[in-house]
């Protein structure tokens, strides 16, 4: 059973890159049969998301968000990375990490999640 | 890019009544369409991928139905433990993957 962890800053100031990790446990992040993938929700409001990683380092990216995201993978640890840069207050939101079931060798649904990261951008 | 419209946004159901959800794709999205659950301060979790299987672990009173660009999510008989919103999501066309803006399920 797969399983998820977000971690990071709470609190990043703006103009600042915003810097999660995800820890994936249960399996292993290079078994190929998925994406590994951050997803945002705005407080109160529905879901976006950010990009994908394949364990090869091949990445997707929402193209309203290309220009700063940055995702990244060490498998050695089992865990992939999101960089966020030149961060405003909109980017104040709920971060889940989860991976993409592979379907027909492209991105599919979203299961499991990580239980998600509150982060506030604030002087 | 793909717009998942989902309706109505908030749905006043009574326990033990059927719920119908609707969500309509922008454009053709075949059978490639997930839906989630989503509680306060949880996570989402997958309920039905390919419009119409359902996720491990998930009861048969939840199903899915619909192609093309008209879908459909229906709690056959609402618990208790149902009231929560849901989301829809397609990963047909992409970059970049979309989320439908959620239904939320209230007591009535």
């Amino acid at each position: 059973q797969v399983q998820l962890q977000e971690s990071g800053p709470g609190l990043v100031k703006p103009s600042q890159t915003l810097s999660l990790t995800c820890t994936v446990s249960g399996g292993s992040i290079s078994s190929g049969g998925y994406y590994w993938s951050w997803i945002r929700q705005h407080p109160g409001k529905g879901l976006e998301w950010i990009g994908y990683i394949y364990y090869s380092g091949s990445t997707y990216y929402n193209p309203s968000l290309k220009s700063r995201v940055t995702i990244s993978v060490d498998t050695s640890k089992n865990q992939f990375s999101l960089k966020l840069s030149s961060v405003t207050a909109a980017d104040t939101a709920v971060y889940y990490c989860a991976s993409i079931r592979r379907f027909l060798e492209w991105p599919g649904w979203f299961d499991p999640w990580g239980q998600g990261t509150l982060v506030t951008v604030s002087s | 890019e793909i717009v998942m419209t989902q309706s109505p946004a908030t749905l006043s159901v009574s326990p033990g009544e059927r719920a119908t959800l609707s969500c309509r794709a922008s454009q053709s999205v075949s059978s490639n369409l997930a839906w989630y659950q989503q509680k306060p301060g949880q996570a989402p979790r997958l309920l039905i991928y390919g419009a119409s299987s359902r996720a491990t672990g998930i009861p048969a009173r939840f199903s899915g139905s619909g192609s093309g660009t008209e879908f459909t999510l229906t709690i056959s008989s609402l618990q208790s433990e149902d009231f929560a919103i849901y989301y829809c999501q397609q990963y047909n066309n992409w970059p970049p993957l979309t989320f439908g803006g959620g239904t939320k399920v209230e007591i009535k």
